[in-house]
């Protein structure tokens, strides 16, 4: 089946704490996997991943793609309230681009 | 800099009413769609259009149907309102034709009675 996973689907830290997100899909040809952060609004993007091994790093955040073990994880390290939202993760492959459901991450003052 | 703009942000509609949800892009992208989101789902899509004067149905298109009137402009339109549509509705658009969706607009709320 063509699905992407997301967990934990809420998750509550303290502003510093480091969180991992976690996404695993099921189909194994396909472009891309992607991420967005979604607040209030419309989702952002954050990264595009194409390659195993090869961490992308933006600031905090950082992600890495395994194709291998059909997952993905998302990290940020020293949360700040402003990185409340809900992060989706997105297997690409244009007009068949799969969203997953989202994890919901509220980091308290 | 307005990238996608959505009309309206909020809309409540009797069951069995129409409307037409638009949505318009000033950066020149080839490709938008429309996506619909609802609690504990991902963003599904419900209709695509690789370029101007293209449209075709996505993962859920059942109760819609859609015009891209221009390369700005990807409208769509429920005929007759169900409660089952009632969702938060996001156009999309990508520079690269059949590339997945880079930039958002702010959503459209919409609840139906």
């Amino acid at each position: 089946e063509d699905k992407v996973v997301q967990s934990p689907l809420s998750l509550v830290v303290h502003e510093g704490d480091t969180v991992t997100l976690n996404c695993s899909y099921e189909v194994t040809n396909f472009r891309s996997l992607l991420w967005y952060k979604q607040e209030k609004k419309a989702p952002t993007f954050l990264f595009m991943l194409t390659s195993s091994g090869i961490k992308k790093k933006s600031g905090r955040l950082s992600s890495i793609l395994d194709k291998k073990e059909l997952f993905s994880i998302l990290n940020i390290t020293a949360t700040q309230t402003g990185d409340s939202a809900i992060y989706l993760c997105v297997r690409g492959g244009g007009f068949k681009t799969i969203f997953g459901a989202g994890t919901r991450l509220f980091v308290k003052a | 800099n307005a990238g996608v703009t959505q009309t309206p942000k909020f809309q409540v509609l009797k069951t069995g009413q129409s409307m037409t949800l638009q949505c318009a892009q000033d950066m020149n992208h080839n490709s938008m769609y429309w996506y619909r989101q609802d609690p504990g789902m991902g963003l599904r899509l419900i209709y695509y259009s690789a370029s101007e004067g293209t449209t075709d149905k996505g993962e859920v298109p059942n109760g819609y149907n859609v015009s891209r009137l221009n390369k700005r402009e990807f409208s769509l339109r429920l005929e007759s309102a169900a409660p089952s549509q009632t969702s938060v509705y996001f156009c999309a658009s990508s520079e690269v034709e059949g590339s997945q969706p880079q930039h958002f607009g702010d959503g459209t709320r919409l609840s139906i009675l």
